[in-house]
């Protein structure tokens, strides 16, 4: 099974900061690496699919980039509604793993 | 509106079953596949489960496989998971999602239905 190591597990970061989170897989996965932004008590939100290509609607601010094994989350400008926790998601022809999360808050 | 509504969480002793729900309105159900993911109390999403269109196909986490059932019943616009022989580590939310009709991520959610594996 692949396995995806997401970091860091956290972060504090001020409003208008640029924030990087990482995942990378344990092999090979293409581009097929999706990122989903979490609220607390919240259901999921996609932000990005297939690494790199924005959501309808979700705001330009918000990044994605990689292939093959590694693959980075960018916020170019840190706001207050961007405090949630954000996962990498990969999937393959039949299994689907997320990584752990990164919670991010406001410094 | 396209929705998703989990039901029939609850409170289930260890070795017990539960079988939830999820009822899908505003989209073609019987055109999309769909997954069950879940959480556990202060801990990240973890995939579950995955059902093709028309229920021929399924796929399992190794941690669930052998012990939960994903199924669907097109005509009545429903998702289910029937868990059997459930552990203190099975309690989470679990959440039922969309699978994209284009591309492989999870497009719509629902808010999630809890269930606590406890004597």
């Amino acid at each position: 099974d692949i396995q995806m190591t997401q970091s860091p597990s956290s972060l504090s970061a001020s409003v208008g900061d640029r924030v990087t989170i990482t995942c990378q897989a344990s092999q090979d996965i293409s581009n097929y690496l999706n990122w989903y932004q979490q609220k607390p008590g919240k259901a999921p939100k996609l932000l990005i699919y297939d690494a790199s290509n924005l959501e309808t609607g979700v705001p330009s601010r918000f990044s994605g980039s990689g292939s093959g094994t590694d693959f980075t989350f960018t916020i170019s400008s840190l706001q207050p509604e961007d405090i949630a926790t954000y996962y990498c998601q990969q999937y393959d022809n039949l299994l689907w793993t997320f990584g752990q999360g990164t919670k991010v808050e406001i410094k | 509106e396209v929705q998703l509504v989990e039901s029939g969480g609850g409170l289930v002793q260890p070795g017990g079953s539960l079988r939830l729900s999820c009822a899908a309105s505003g989209f073609t159900f019987s055109s999309y596949w769909m997954h069950w993911v879940r959480q556990a109390p202060g801990k990240g999403l973890v995939w579950v489960s995955r059902i093709n269109s028309d229920g021929s196909s399924t796929s399992y986490a190794d941690s669930v496989k052998g012990r939960f059932t994903i199924s669907r019943d097109n005509a009545k616009n429903t998702l289910y998971l029937q868990m059997n022989s459930l552990r203190a580590e099975d309690t989470a939310v679990y959440y039922c999602a969309r699978e994209s009709a284009k591309f492989y991520y999870m497009d719509v959610w629902g808010k999630g239905t809890t269930v606590t594996v406890s004597s």
